[in-house]
């Protein structure tokens, strides 16, 4: 299993653009990276996935260097309501469909006014 | 439009006394899982279904089992309630593949005394 890390938490301003790095150094090649926000007294929710280079959706952009054994979530102008636990996850290596989904600590944002 | 539904949303439980935690989505996914989440911690995944018919331990099995009663049902049993299982539990389904989102249930949010 391609353990993550992140950091634990970040602190970030309303309007400022945030950016969470995770570490995966041991991902495999079918991996696929995933990116989780939950928010308190809630389940997690899908933000965005990747594989190489850059993803974008209406939410975040995931940068993937051409090693992937790391990937950065970018928030652009985030707001109060980004505040947030972020999570990333890599596959378990099976070239097969069912991946565990192993969560680790994730990322504390705090968005202050 | 249900996604995935967990009951009970609370439960407040006697040490000693068993309880079923009840899990159902309505998306026909192949793959459940059951993680528990305790105050300021990641989630830990207590045990999972890569599809009907199948269960298999997660991280964190100890005093717990599972159910895969069909395709959309996935339950999750104590049998003997202890205060160290005082948790949120989430429930998640999945499609299987290497690069598909999983979808969270509210949790259940459980207190044994």
């Amino acid at each position: 299993l391609a353990k993550t890390t992140q950091p634990i938490s970040m602190d970030s301003y309303e309007g400022q653009e945030v950016n969470i790095t995770c570490s995966h150094n041991n991902i495999a090649t079918n991996d696929y990276i995933t990116w989780y926000q939950q928010f308190p007294s809630q389940g997690p929710r899908f933000i965005i996935q990747g594989y190489k280079t850059k993803v974008t959706n209406e939410v975040a952009s995931l940068f993937i260097p051409a090693d992937r054994k790391s990937s950065t979530l970018s928030l652009p102008r985030v707001s109060l309501s980004d505040t947030a636990v972020y999570y990333c996850l890599v596959g378990d290596g099976r070239n097969t469909g069912f991946q565990k989904l192993v969560f680790g600590t994730g990322t504390r944002l705090l968005v202050s006014p | 439009n249900a996604g995935v539904t967990q009951t009970p949303k609370f439960q407040v439980l006697k040490t000693g006394q068993s309880m079923t935690l009840q899990c159902a989505q309505d998306m026909n996914h192949n793959s459940m899982y059951w993680y528990r989440q305790d105050p300021g911690m990641g989630l830990r995944l207590i045990y999972y279904s890569a599809s009907e018919g199948t269960t298999d331990k997660g991280e964190v099995p100890n005093g717990y089992n599972v159910s895969r009663l069909n395709k959309r049902e996935f339950s999750l049993r104590l049998e003997s309630a202890a205060p160290s299982q005082t948790s949120v539990y989430f429930c998640a389904s999945r499609v299987q593949g290497l690069a598909t989102e999983a979808f969270f249930g509210q949790g259940t949010r459980l207190t044994v005394v």
